[in-house]
């Protein structure tokens, strides 16, 4: 099945700094999510991005599926901002199940 | 809308006993999914439903775990008998075609 690596797995920062989280897949994509897992568990879905770049205030993320990758770029990060990013992937073929990858730890300190 | 709903956030049951999670999508979301989450396996898709009907159940471990979907509204996933090994965080989602996904809060699972 198509593989999902993330990196780095581990990013600490400070309040107010920028960061770029990496999502590189194994095979062509249909679908490609990013989500955020807060501290306490939640998981909640940042971009639906097989493609293209989008923007939502202080995020964005950059798709490029030819060269199979895909980024994550968190500016002026804040304490909020910790927790796991994660990517999530389908498979060739466009079925809707998400491979997700093992996530980067963020944590943003004060 | 609430957004994805499950019960119960927690559960605590001995070995053996059946465990039932519950969960209620977002009205108008055609797909429903059910993850379980660990530290050792990450977030690993179980089975996923797309107009009621069950499409994938490959990641279902074993003969023990069943989930049902009998309207589009409602899903359930059982495990009977429980193990300990079943312990983790549940996770449903729902969807739209070529849309992101929305998590209900999760279901965290300890079979003592």
């Amino acid at each position: 099945g198509i593989q999902v690596e993330q990196s780095p797995p581990d990013l600490i920062l400070q309040e107010g700094a920028n960061s770029t989280l990496r999502c590189n897949f194994s095979d062509s994509v249909n679908n490609l999510q990013w989500f955020h897992q807060n501290p306490w568990g939640q998981l909640i879905n940042l971009f639906y991005i097989p493609s293209g770049t989008k923007q939502n205030g202080r995020l964005s993320a950059t798709t490029v599926a030819t060269e199979r990758y895909s980024l994550l770029y968190i500016s002026s990060s804040q304490t909020t901002d910790s927790g796991v990013y994660f990517c999530a992937v389908d498979g060739r073929g466009g079925s809707e199940k998400l491979v997700f990858g093992k996530g980067t730890k963020l944590t943003v300190n004060p | 809308d609430a957004g994805v709903i499950q019960s119960p956030r927690h559960e605590v049951t001995e070995m053996g006993q059946e465990v039932t999670l519950r969960c209620k999508p977002i009205s108008g979301h055609d797909y429903l999914f059910w993850y379980r989450q660990t530290m050792m396996r990450g977030l690993e898709l179980l089975i996923y439903f797309n107009n009621n009907v069950p499409i994938d159940d490959s990641g279902m471990p074993e003969d023990r775990f069943s989930a049902k979907m009998p309207n589009a509204s409602f899903s359930t996933l059982k495990i009977q008998p429980s193990e300990p090994r079943d312990s983790a965080v549940y996770f449903c989602a729902s969807s739209l075609w070529s849309s992101g996904y929305t998590f209900g809060s999760g279901t965290r699972l300890t079979v003592v």
